[in-house]
């Protein structure tokens, strides 16, 4: 069965700092990964999405994510944080019948 | 892009009452539609899927006869919270499938039961 861990339930970094919020999977075949951001009260947004093609993926707003098999990792980055990206990050599964499969969340705290 | 619009964005009910929420496809076509609700704090869980025309699916521990979900036409997915009570109060998201890796999210909906 298809999961994802994310192993950070809170990251804090400082305004121009660099970001990275981790995520491991677990899946029996080539997983399709994705990172979504959830501002409070409001629905999600796809940052990036990794679907077997390039194992480097960007995606908006500055934000890329690297698919790493041998590691079963789909880490999200952004060299500099913003006050905007404070929220809440989801990193994503396809598992069967096409549900996604949603980690814990990782809260990102921005301070000036 | 495909856009999902979910009303209410938030509404306010009687412990005992029902209350429905609404997803319209704007500019595609929802074969398929999933709802989610969300604890303060937490991550989403999947309580159902609906296909269009059909019967929709329930995760295990999803009351059906306490949240009914319509499918009807390929734009619209209802999800009616029946005789709602205080446990209920949550943030309710509905998505629809776009294609073979594209999902699209509604704003959600915070349901307060008093």
């Amino acid at each position: 069965a298809q999961s994802v861990t994310q192993l950070d339930s809170h990251v804090s970094v400082s305004e121009g700092t660099p970001v990275l919020l981790r995520c491991n999977y677990s899946s029996s075949y080539s997983p399709s990964l994705f990172w979504y951001v959830q501002h409070p009260n409001k629905g999600l947004q796809l940052l990036l999405k990794y679907t077997s093609a390039a194992t480097l993926v960007k995606g908006i707003n500055g934000f890329e994510a690297e698919f790493k098999k041998s590691e079963t990792s789909f880490h999200l980055t952004k060299p500099s944080a913003h006050m905007s990206d404070a929220a809440e990050y989801f990193c994503v599964v396809i598992g069967g019948y096409n549900k996604l499969i949603f980690g814990a969340g990782t809260r990102l705290a921005v301070h000036p | 892009g495909a856009v999902v619009s979910q009303h209410p964005s938030r509404v306010i009910c009687k412990s005992g009452t029902s209350v429905k929420i609404e997803c319209r496809s704007l500019d595609f076509q929802a074969t398929t539609m999933f709802w989610y609700r969300q604890f303060p704090k937490q991550s989403l869980m999947l309580m159902a899927t609906s296909n269009e025309g059909s019967k929709a699916t329930y995760e295990q521990g999803v009351e059906k006869d306490k949240f009914l979900i319509n499918h009807a036409s390929l734009t619209l997915s209802t999800l009616t919270v029946t005789s709602a009570h205080p446990e209920d109060s949550s943030f309710y998201i509905c998505s629809a499938k776009t294609g073979i890796y594209g999902y699209t999210f509604g704003s959600g909906t915070r349901l307060t039961v008093v």
